[in-house]
């Protein structure tokens, strides 16, 4: 299993400011992604992480609105850029232990942009 | 496209009551299926999960989970639910060599 935790838990942000959220792993891990989780909805993928490369982004999701850092195997960012208000959700960290697929989440970042 | 559908997205159900959350996936290739459990202002934990062998798969918290590859389907299950079960919980399906999907995830209500 890996713990895992994300800073800031919660923020309450203004409409074209820029927000970073920070995820930090007790241990090394190789995947890394960050997932979007708006009000009553599931889980959507914004983006795959892996240390020593370019992340991956899904679509509907770019680079510009969400850039991404993996500086090391246990630390990653996202930068969530020029907020609007649709921007408000949970911002979920997770990774991949040697277990195939099985994933563990951090606790959430809950972003509200006014 | 694949896809998971978890087919209430709410239930509510009496304390000590027994519960079936049901899941369903949109392929019958290999697969790994997971159950994830999010309590209120948390983030998801792994519940369980089925990666081959047995099709009945027990997780934690008394949870346990059904593969049933014919049905393509994955029912969680709990003979007798705690208040403390209220929580959104979220089947997951990760088809070989491809990433993880959600379904929309079903709140379950714990009635007194």
């Amino acid at each position: 299993s890996a713990v895992i935790s994300q800073k800031p838990s919660r923020d309450i942000c203004q409409r074209g400011t820029s927000l970073t959220i920070q995820c930090q792993v007790d241990s090394q891990v190789t995947m890394m992604f960050w997932y979007r989780q708006q009000p009553g909805q599931s889980l959507t993928l914004i983006a795959t992480a892996n240390q020593g490369s370019e992340a991956t982004y899904e679509s509907g999701f770019v680079i510009d609105k969400f850039p991404i850092s993996r500086p090391n195997l246990t630390f990653s960012t996202l930068t969530v850029s020029n907020m609007s208000p649709e921007d408000s959700s949970i911002y979920l960290c997770s990774v991949e232990t040697s277990a195939v697929g099985e994933q563990y989440f951090g606790p959430g970042t809950r972003l509200t942009v006014t | 496209a694949q896809s998971v559908t978890q087919l209430d997205s709410q239930v509510p159900v009496f304390e000590e009551a027994p519960v079936e959350l049901r899941c369903n996936y949109s392929s019958s290739v290999s697969v790994y299926l997971f159950w994830y459990v999010q309590y209120p202002n948390q983030g998801l934990q792994l519940l369980l999960k089925y990666l081959s062998g047995s099709t009945l798969v027990k997780g934690i918290n008394g949870f346990e989970a059904e593969f049933n590859k014919s049905q393509t389907s994955f029912h969680l299950r709990k003979p007798s639910v705690h208040i403390s079960d209220t929580a959104e919980y979220f089947c997951a399906v990760r088809y070989r060599d491809d990433k993880i999907i959600f379904g929309k995830g079903t709140r379950l209500h714990i009635l007194p």
